[in-house]
């Protein structure tokens, strides 16, 4: 069964600094990955995805993610953390048989001035 | 251009009561799904649509819970003697097409209370 695992809770980073929000993924077949941020009282914001090609993706705000095949993962990153990306991030793969999200629990960032 | 909506942002309701949440997706999306988001969980998949058709309800958690979709765009997702346990954020999404690679845009969600 398709699966998604986001390890940690919360993530702190001071702002300026790079930051890094972690997604691990269960799969069969070839996955469709996918990020999106929930600010508050707001619904959830596409923000990029991986489908085939470049290991690297760009995607809105600034941020890109990682695909590694061997490591199973698909982590979240920005060079340089703004106090307005504090958010929830979610993580979701594509479930190979039918086309529902599979959501990771999320990781809440926190960027400090 | 208009995102997805959904209507009402906020539902309390009375235990035991019928309700009624509503989706109007992005013009010309064929896909649309129904998700729910419980406090500090991700969201969770309900059943979706293809145009009228529905392609997918295996998240329905049990008959209470209903969707339809009867002009391929606007859908409604009705949930039938509400119970507490039914309280949560239930999310709309639409994409062009149901297609792994098409990402899902989702609306401001409705927040179901049930007392």
């Amino acid at each position: 069964a398709q699966s998604v695992a986001q390890p940690e809770d919360q993530v702190n980073v001071a702002e300026g600094n790079p930051l890094t929000v972690k997604c691990t993924y269960s799969v069969s077949g070839n996955p469709y990955l996918f990020w999106y941020v929930q600010y508050p009282n707001r619904g959830l914001q596409f923000l990029l995805k991986y489908i085939t090609g470049d290991n690297l993706v760009k995607g809105s705000y600034g941020f890109e993610a990682e695909f590694n095949k061997s490591q199973t993962s698909f982590h979240l990153k920005k060079p340089s953390a703004l106090v307005s990306d504090s958010a929830l991030y979610f993580c979701a793969v594509r479930d190979g048989n039918t086309d529902k999200l599979i959501f990771g629990t999320g990781t809440r960032l926190q960027v400090f001035p | 251009g208009a995102g997805v909506s959904q209507s009402p942002r906020y539902k309390v309701t009375k235990r035991g009561q019928d309700v009624a949440l509503r989706c109007d997706p992005i013009s010309g999306h064929v896909s649309l799904y129904w998700y729910r988001q419980a406090l500090g969980q991700g969201p969770e998949f309900l059943t979706y649509f293809n145009y009228e058709a529905q392609q997918d309800k295996s998240g329905l958690p049990n008959d209470r819970f209903s969707a339809e979709r009867p002009e391929g765009s606007i859908s409604t997702l009705t949930i039938q003697r509400t119970e507490q346990r039914d309280s949560a954020m239930y999310r709309c999404a639409s994409s062009l097409r149901d297609r792994g690679y098409n990402e899902q845009f989702f609306g401001p969600g409705t927040r179901l209370t049930v007392l």
